[in-house]
């Protein structure tokens, strides 16, 4: 089945610094990919959606200048989460369209601890 | 607005048939999914259904009505593995993904 990569799994970091997590999917295309952001016990909230050469859109409420997201090709996407602080702390997680066949597939998650 | 239900938590036993039902109300509608997601991990691909009917994969099957903005996912010989949450969601007219809060199921011996 699709594949698609997130790295790092997890990472601590101190306040006040950035922290780029990678999104990849591995076996085939995505125009589309996804970022998405979950709390203890939450439902997944959406972030961003990001397409691949252009620009993302990002939902209200969602910082842009904050979670810089960059889609540079079919299969990889980045945020970076800038100028973190120990409320960003939470499990991001990526999803990337199968662009041909139109399903979605998650990344593992990035557990972000700011400490 | 739009809006996803399903059901907050369910319980059923080893072995048993459980079935989880997810109703929509979006505007427009490319498709819906269903993903499981053990705690504390990402959620994992199950179904997607665009058109009506019956999809079956091995012990899950997921059922969509269109007209009736409704959905089921069906577990069969249910294993105590599949302790997890199941999530609903509609991919809305804009590609955007709708989701449901999640139907939290415990199985018991």
């Amino acid at each position: 089945g699709a594949v698609v990569s997130q790295h790092p799994s997890w990472v601590i970091c101190k306040s006040g610094t950035s922290v780029k997590i990678e999104c990849r999917s591995l076996d085939f295309q995505a125009t589309t990919m996804f970022w998405y952001r979950q709390f203890p016990k939450q439902s997944l909230m959406l972030m961003a959606t990001s397409n691949e050469g252009s620009k993302a859109t990002y939902e209200q409420g969602v910082e842009k200048d904050k979670f810089l997201i960059n889609h540079a090709s079919l299969t990889l996407s980045t945020l970076t989460v800038t100028s973190a602080h120990p409320e960003d702390s939470s499990f991001y997680i990526c999803s990337a369209r199968n662009s041909d066949r139109g399903e979605q597939y998650f990344g593992p998650g990035t557990r972000l601890t700011v400490t | 607005g739009q809006n996803i239900d399903q059901p907050t938590e369910m319980t059923a036993t080893e072995g048993a048939i459980v079935q989880i039902n997810c109703t929509y109300q979006t505007s427009g509608f490319n498709g819906l999914f269903w993903y499981q997601q053990h705690a504390g991990e990402a959620p994992t691909f199950l179904s997607y259904n665009v058109l009506d009917g019956l999809e079956e994969k091995g012990r899950f099957s997921s059922f969509l009505s269109r007209s009736k903005g409704y959905s089921y996912l069906l577990l069969k010989e249910l294993q105590m593995k599949d302790s997890a949450s199941y999530l609903c969601a509609v991919l809305d007219s804009n590609y955007q993904l709708i989701w449901g809060a999640g139907t939290k199921l415990i199985i018991k011996p």
